[in-house]
Order: C-alpha cells, then sequence, then structure tokens
C-alpha cells in the first residue's frame, strides 16, 4: 500500500525567495512519484515525475524534486519564486506496476508576496 | 487534442435529486478515474476502470453514487439521491496504459452544489 504525506497545508514565501514543499511517502514496492499543480478553478496538471531514472527529476516553471530513498522524500523546490507560482500543490504516489492508482496527499497552498 | 473534457462544468441541483456527470476521456487512454475534491477530505480517488472494467470502487462513498463506462469514450458517475454534502468538484482523469508511468491526465472538473 501506498501513502503521501504533504508537511504544512500552506506555505507563504516572497517573491524571489526559494520555495519548498514537502513531500513524504510510504510505500512496499518501489514507487512513482508525482508533483501536479493546481491553479484556482482548473484541474490539476503534471509538474513533473520520479520513475526510478535520475533521482533529481526537473520539471516544467522551473520546479525541480530530488528522491530520496533513504528519507522517503520528493521534495519539490524552485530558486526563485514568482507571483504566478501562487496555486495548490499536490505530491502523490503509485507503485511502479503500470496500471495502478495514483495516491494523492491532502495538498499545499502555496502564497507568493511581492 | 482536447484533453479530458467533463459536463456540466457547474451542477446546482436540490437535495433528492439524480445528478450525472460526464466524461469523455482523452483518445487512445484506457484507464479512466473519478475523483472527488472538497475542502475537509482533499483529493479522494472514488473508482477507475482499466479498459471500460472498474477495478477498484473501495473509494465510492455509498450505494448513492455509482459509475459505468459503456465505451472507451464515455464515462458517467451518477449520484441518486443526492445530499448537500456530496457537494464537491468531481475530477475526471484518464491514463494510457502503455505510459509506463502511470501518469494521469486531468480535466477541468465538475463542481455540484446541493442545495
Amino acid at each position: 500500500a501506498q501513502s503521501v504525506t504533504q508537511l504544512g497545508s500552506h506555505v507563504s514565501v516572497s517573491e524571489g525567495a526559494l520555495v519548498l514543499l514537502r513531500c513524504n511517502y510510504s510505500s512496499s514496492v518501489p514507487p512513482y512519484l508525482f508533483w501536479y499543480v493546481q491553479y484556482p478553478n482548473q484541474g490539476l496538471q503534471l509538474l513533473l515525475k520520479y520513475t526510478s531514472a535520475a533521482t533529481l527529476v526537473k520539471g516544467i516553471n522551473g520546479f525541480e524534486a530530488e528522491f530520496k530513498k533513504s528519507e522517503t522524500s520528493f521534495h519539490l523546490t524552485k530558486p526563485s519564486a514568482h507571483m504566478s507560482d501562487a496555486a495548490e500543490y499536490f505530491c502523490a504516489v503509485s507503485s511502479n506496476q503500470a496500471g495502478t492508482a495514483l495516491i494523492f496527499g491532502k495538498g499545499t497552498t502555496l502564497s507568493v508576496s511581492s | 487534442d482536447a484533453g479530458v473534457i467533463q459536463s456540466p462544468r457547474h451542477e446546482v441541483t436540490e437535495m433528492g435529486q439524480e445528478v450525472t456527470l460526464r466524461c469523455k476521456p482523452i483518445s487512445g487512454h484506457n484507464s479512466l478515474f473519478w475523483y472527488r475534491q472538497t475542502m475537509m477530505r482533499g483529493l479522494e480517488l472514488l473508482i477507475y476502470f482499466n479498459n471500460n472494467v472498474p477495478i477498484d470502487d473501495s473509494g465510492m462513498p455509498e450505494d448513492r453514487f455509482s459509475a459505468k463506462m459503456p465505451n472507451a469514450s464515455f464515462s458517467t458517475l451518477k449520484i441518486q439521491p443526492s445530499e448537500p454534502r456530496d457537494s464537491a468538484v468531481y475530477f475526471c482523469a484518464t491514463r494510457t496504459g502503455t505510459s509506463g508511468s502511470n501518469e494521469q491526465f486531468f480535466g477541468p472538473g465538475t463542481r455540484l452544489t446541493v442545495l
């Protein structure tokens, strides 16, 4: 079974500051890991994914995440926040077997102030 | 590609009425997922289908909820009778079975309000 914990339901940063959104997972099998972003009144959009290749994964809009097996973590970072990054971010996990469902965390709302 | 299409985008109904939400997957995608999103419970997986066959419906809250996928191009989620606590945003997501990564593509959602 898999589960995801996102630490902090709300994160606030200033424009230009580092963004760090935390995600820890639990999985009894090698996982696939994902970060999705949801802008207001929209569906979820994939930011990046880890599928057992490189542990440092680069995604869209300057975001990246590092898979750390020893820490069971997949934290999302961006060196410099933009106002347009304000959204809700979801971490998700699935097993590495094709056809299995994604299990989502409860989400972290990112606020960016000028 | 038009992406995942959901209809209606907004639905307001009265308690006790039947509600039907619709989803058209991306062409060629053979897995389909229904999620419900609320402030209290976050994003919950209700049911998913592989090749039109329901695989896991353990997330369906109760017998008032039912989902069908009669063919590869269409799925419905029905609530009968609806209750105020069903108010939520319902998302459909689809996936190709050959991607290898389990990545899902989400529709824009249906915002349901039950009065």
